[in-house]
């Protein structure tokens, strides 16, 4: 069964990075067929795709325009995790952030509550 | 960007009854390589994340009961809850993933009558 486990701090002060990890079992970052997805969701702005990363021989990510300009999604095969980090935050980023699989996100991490705030 | 469209955003169901939701698309999500609609459905209770029902507009992902139906071809869908349960009460979206980015439905929220 595939698990996601999501790491990283509820609190991001204003102009900071937030950085998030979503740790993979049962399966393998470097999949050639997988996907690896970070999506939030906040009242305003409702379930927001933010990007994904995937391993075709290299690694490639793909940026939402809204956030594309602060964005970066890794993948690390050595510890079979992938990593979002979102640079110059503002209380706008506020939300909880989830990690997913796939391109139907069939499986979800369990969501960090992030508040961003001074 | 492709937009979903979700309606109704809430519907009340008495218990036993069909409840249905619909999602329009702004474009066509015909994924060429299967010639199939790339349209998914979740379910969200409060405090957890989406939980992936339906995928491919039909393909109920194991496990789901049968009462979960998704329907629909082009750029209109809908998913039908044949028989409401006390335990479905949750908020719904669809999603479209075949082009990105991404995208979601609004959701609709479904209750008991």
């Amino acid at each position: 069964q595939v698990q996601l486990q999501q790491s990283g701090p509820g609190l991001v002060k204003p102009s900071q990075t937030l950085s998030l990890t979503c740790a993979i079992s049962g399966d393998s970052v470097s999949r050639n067929t997988a996907a690896w997805n970070w999506i939030r969701q906040s009242p305003s702005r409702g379930l927001e795709w933010l990007g994904r990363t995937y391993y075709r021989s290299e690694w490639n990510s793909d940026y939402a325009v809204s956030v594309q300009s602060r964005i970066i999604i890794n993948g690390d095969k050595a510890k079979n995790q992938f990593t979002m980090q979102l640079n110059s935050v503002t209380p706008e980023d506020s939300a909880v952030y989830y990690c997913a699989r796939g391109f139907s996100l069939d499986f979800w991490g369990q969501g960090t509550v992030v508040t961003v705030s001074s | 960007d492709i937009v979903m469209t979700q309606s109704p955003e809430s519907l009340a169901v008495s218990l036993g009854e069909r409840a249905t939701i619909n999602c329009k698309s702004s474009q066509s999500i015909l994924y060429g390589s299967n010639n199939q609609d790339s349209l998914a459905w979740f379910q969200q209770k409060p405090g957890q994340p989406p939980k992936l029902l339906i995928h491919w507009a039909s393909s109920r992902k194991p496990g789901v009961p049968d009462r979960f139906i998704g329907s629909g071809s082009g750029t209109d869908f809908t998913l039908t809850i044949s028989s409401l349960q006390a335990e479905d009460v949750a908020v719904y979206y669809c999603q479209q993933y075949n082009s990105i980015p991404l995208t979601f439905g609004g959701g609709t929220k479904v209750e008991i009558k």
